[in-house]
């Protein structure tokens, strides 16, 4: 499968944006990127997610660069609720249904 | 309200005695899977099932057993528990497998003790 890179940590000040990277230079061309956050005492919750263009959801945007070697999580305004961890997965129809959620990046959030 | 539950959320537990953590999904999905997560080590998946009667193993599915006899429900069975599978654990299910881009919901959690 191909890899994912993250930061280990980010901080942020509430209600400002957060930008959270993701490096997959290995990506093929059928991978769809996908974002899942994991809040402190809870599972996985889904995010969002795109395969070549940027989305747009109630939750956050996702900037995907032009050659998709890297792509940018977007809170457009950081809540304490936001504070978890972020894990950028890639997913084909090879890898089937299991998550490869690696280490992800820890977000903390502050007053 | 669509969601995954999970019973019981804390177990302790003592080497060798069975016991089964059950999950159970709303939402009519297809696809449902067990993960463990430990500390780093993250989340790993233990079994999947694509639908009834239909279940196959993930990657650590050493010391556990699964069933799928009804869409709705896929417990996961620790016939003889032992220390090292003192982990928190995951229930997870999913629409069918044509939609690649499908989200996976996940259960709030059990978290297993084995002394």
């Amino acid at each position: 499968d191909a890899k994912t890179t993250q930061p280990n940590s980010m901080e942020s000040n509430e209600e400002e944006p957060v930008h959270l990277p993701c490096n997959h230079s290995t990506i093929s061309g059928t991978d769809y990127i996908h974002w899942y956050r994991q809040l402190p005492s809870q599972g996985p919750e889904y995010v969002i997610h795109g395969l070549t263009s940027n989305v747009n959801n109630r939750m956050a945007s996702l900037a995907i660069a032009e050659d998709r070697k890297s792509s940018t999580l977007i809170l457009h305004r950081a809540t304490l609720r936001d504070a978890a961890v972020y894990y950028c997965i890639l997913r084909d129809w090879n890898s089937g249904y299991a998550l490869n959620f690696g280490k992800g990046t820890s977000l903390l959030v502050t007053p | 309200e669509a969601q995954v539950t999970q019973n019981p959320r804390y177990l302790i537990t003592v080497t060798g005695k069975k016991l089964t953590v059950t999950c159970s999904q709303n939402m009519n999905h297809e696809y449902m899977s067990w993960y463990r997560q430990d500390p780093g080590l993250g989340l790993r998946q233990i079994y999947y099932s694509m639908n009834v009667e239909v279940t196959d193993k993930g990657d650590v599915p050493e010391g556990y057993k699964v069933s799928r006899k009804e869409k709705r429900n896929f417990p996961l069975i620790l016939e003889s528990p032992s220390p090292n599978q003192t982990s928190l654990y995951f229930c997870a299910s999913s629409r069918r497998r044509e939609e690649i881009s499908n989200e996976q919901f996940f259960g709030p959690g059990t978290r297993l003790t084995v002394l």
